[in-house]
């Protein structure tokens, strides 16, 4: 069963600490991404990766870290330095990087960081 | 990277047929469309995806006038479980998404 899958659902993190987030996916995809999600507004990319080994920043990457070590695994750190990182974070993966025909983004089912 | 323009919110009956415009007037000549569609607390899932004229699937049809600069997403007949926010997208290989605010649609019994 193919797809792509996101832990912990739900993440408490002290102020302070770093904490990674775990995306998986088994699509064969080349393409992964991260998102942020503020209440109320729409999605905010992070980092994206086009193939393994390589990644670039997105709108928001200042206090986020990512690697991507193999094809099917981008896992993101939230560092102490994200001044407001409690959010709803979403990964995706797609074939291909950007809107081309067939190009669908498949996303995980999300991890809601909370900083207490 | 074309920018997009969609309403903030639309209210809708079930059993409408729903209409949500998308303005890119800077699209380029290897921009494609693509529809998202998102519910609460879950990730954006696609809809539909077009270059010009119309493209129908089973969910929804997407028109794309021949001047390309903007976008019609069609949702035949709405449930209440079509509530959710649509995303319009354009862009081309190797650019990253852009997604916007979105329009918040709620259709109501």
């Amino acid at each position: 069963d193919g797809g792509i899958t996101q832990s912990p659902k739900y993440l408490f993190r002290k102020e302070g600490q770093n904490v990674t987030l775990s995306c998986e996916q088994n699509l064969n995809h080349d393409a992964m991404y991260w998102y942020r999600q503020d209440p109320g507004q729409g999605l905010r990319l992070i980092y994206y990766s086009q193939i393994v080994n390589d990644f670039q920043k997105g709108d928001i990457a200042e206090g986020y870290s990512v690697s991507r070590e193999k094809k099917e695994s981008f896992p993101l750190t939230v560092t102490s330095a994200q001044k407001n990182p409690t959010a709803f974070y979403l990964c995706a993966s797609s074939i291909a990087s950007g809107v081309v025909l067939g190009n669908e983004q498949f996303f995980g089912p999300g991890t809601r960081l909370t900083v207490l | 990277l074309a920018k997009t323009t969609q309403p903030i919110s639309m209210d809708s009956y079930e059993g409408q047929e729903v209409n949500i415009t998308c303005s890119h007037n800077n699209i380029a000549t290897n921009d494609y469309i693509t529809w998202y569609q998102q519910f609460p607390s879950q990730g954006p899932r696609f809809i539909i995806q077009g270059y010009k004229t119309k493209v129908t699937n089973e969910v929804a049809s997407l028109f794309i006038p021949a001047d390309r600069k903007s976008s019609t997403l069609s949702l035949p007949r709405v449930s209440l479980s079509d509530t959710a926010v649509y995303y319009c997208l354009v862009g081309s290989y190797g650019n990253k998404l852009v997604f916007g605010a979105g329009t918040i649609l709620r259709v109501k019994s």
